[in-house]
């Protein structure tokens, strides 16, 4: 069992590159999230998937795409990286709707955009 | 406009002692708090949570208080160990949308020996 992976574990992009990062979790989660964080700030959550072929933008969505490939796999795109998308990304999930409800997080991917 | 802040950045504590984590938050949606903790090169790690119907929820030397009316809740660690050494980040949800995370900016707690 084992949780939220993602993929790769770190990345150096140039300017104008793209890339996807992959996150899938094991939990039969109906909800998945990316969260992006920054040196001296909290994780702010970039998408979300309430469920399965759902998305929503959250407070930071400028600049990526996401797609939710099926129950499992979350995925987030950089069509174009620019260095203010130098980062790391957290990919979460969650059961929403029942007694717990906690988000559960992957190990993280360290993007670096040059 | 920081919805949860974390006005610390940097706690520490000597072994044994306790540690107090402060958290104060603006949205009166907010219903539901966790505490996470992180270390560093990994993802966060779930430690504790409460819901707006407590003001109390304990956990082994874990303990998180919330108080409503002032909007803020606490973290404490009794007694704290070297390797409770981590940043603890507070987050708060409103019902709906997914239950998606508003979170602090987070505290470094460094606990010596």
């Amino acid at each position: 069992n084992a949780g939220v992976t993602q993929t790769p574990k770190f990345q150096v992009l140039k300017t104008g590159q793209s890339m996807t990062l992959q996150c899938a979790q094991d939990m039969n989660h109906n909800s998945m999230y990316w969260y992006r964080q920054d040196p001296g700030m909290g994780l702010r959550l970039i998408y979300y998937s309430a469920s399965e072929g759902t998305t929503d933008k959250g407070e930071v969505p400028n600049g990526y795409n996401v797609s939710r490939l099926n129950k499992r796999e979350f995925s987030l795109r950089l069509e174009s990286a620019a260095p203010s998308q130098t980062s790391v990304y957290f990919c979460a999930s969650s059961e929403v709707g029942t007694s717990d409800e906690t988000q559960y997080f992957g190990p993280g991917t360290r993007l670096l955009v040059l | 406009d920081q919805q949860v802040k974390q006005n610390s950045p940097s706690l520490s504590v000597q072994e044994g002692r306790i540690s107090i984590l402060n958290c104060d938050y603006t949205n009166s949606m907010f219903d539901y708090f966790l505490w996470y903790k992180k270390y560093p090169a990994e993802g966060p790690t779930f430690l504790i949570s409460i819901s707006s119907i407590k003001d109390k929820n304990e956990d082994g030397r874990f303990t998180v208080f919330l108080n409503k009316s002032a909007k803020h809740l606490s973290l404490h660690i009794v007694p704290s160990q070297p390797g409770d050494s981590a940043v603890y980040f507070c987050a708060a949800s409103a019902p709906g949308s997914a239950r998606q995370l508003t979170f602090g900016s987070g505290t470094q707690l460094t606990v010596l020996p």
